[in-house]
């Protein structure tokens, strides 16, 4: 099966650093990556949408400035959060659509990482 | 713009027994897909099951199946013999045709042994 892994599982950083998440399509190239954002208790909030090669698209009310995305290649894409202040700690998520989209055999699948647990102090 | 409802936070079940998880959405588009994600305490989300909107017959996996109403625009979860692995929270989700997911907020399920 298709798996999709972020890096690192779990990131302590102080309050005005930024740090960088990975997320991977290990066997299998993504032409779309999603990012969600979910808070204790909660469920799971899509940041942005990001796309190999042009901008991400951010969802309202998401700060593009704070969270920053690239998707440089077909199986990478990154989240970098700048400034990080004790309200961004929380848990994120990355998906990832195989290359085809819905018209390929395994096109309506999105694959999840298993999650990144960042802890701003 | 879709949304989803599930309006139960929390439910229990007999473990052997049989439970329902509810959700409904709202939506303008025709073509979509709607699927039930279980998020167990690890966190990572894992595919229930998936049912095409253009499909009238019901999606079925094993101990899983739903009741899918296009019309009410109701998408029910059946979880049949519970098993005490089955207790995770539970998301349905809505998938349009540009591929964004919109989750519900989830409906937590314990299992009593």
């Amino acid at each position: 099966g298709a798996v999709v892994s972020q890096h690192p599982s779990r990131v302590i950083c102080k309050s005005g650093t930024s740090v960088k998440i990975e997320c991977r399509s290990l066997d299998f190239q993504a032409t779309t990556m999603f990012w969600y954002r979910q808070f204790p208790k909660q469920s799971l909030m899509l940041m942005a949408t990001s796309n190999e090669g042009s901008k991400a698209t951010y969802e309202q009310g998401v700060e593009k400035d704070k969270f920053l995305i690239n998707h440089a290649s077909l199986t990478l894409s990154t989240l970098t959060v700048t400034s990080a202040h004790p309200e961004d700690s929380s848990f994120y998520i990355c998906s990832a659509t195989p290359l085809g989209g819905t018209s390929g055999a395994r096109g309506y699948e999105q694959y999840f990482g298993p999650g990144t647990r960042l802890t701003v102090t | 713009a879709q949304t989803v409802t599930q309006s139960q936070p929390e439910m229990s079940v007999q473990e052997a027994e049989t439970v329902t998880l509810s959700c409904t959405y709202d939506t303008s588009e025709s073509d979509y897909y709607l699927f039930w994600y279980k998020q167990p305490p690890s966190r990572q989300m894992i595919l229930v099951i998936r049912q095409e909107a253009y499909k009238q017959q019901n999606a079925t996996e094993n101990r899983f199946s739903v009741n899918f109403q296009k019309a009410a625009k109701s998408f029910s979860l059946k979880i049949s013999d519970s098993q005490l692995g089955d207790a995770a929270m539970y998301f349905c989700a809505y998938r349009s045709r540009d591929d964004k997911i919109i989750f519900g907020k989830g409906t937590r399920l314990h299992i009593l042994p």
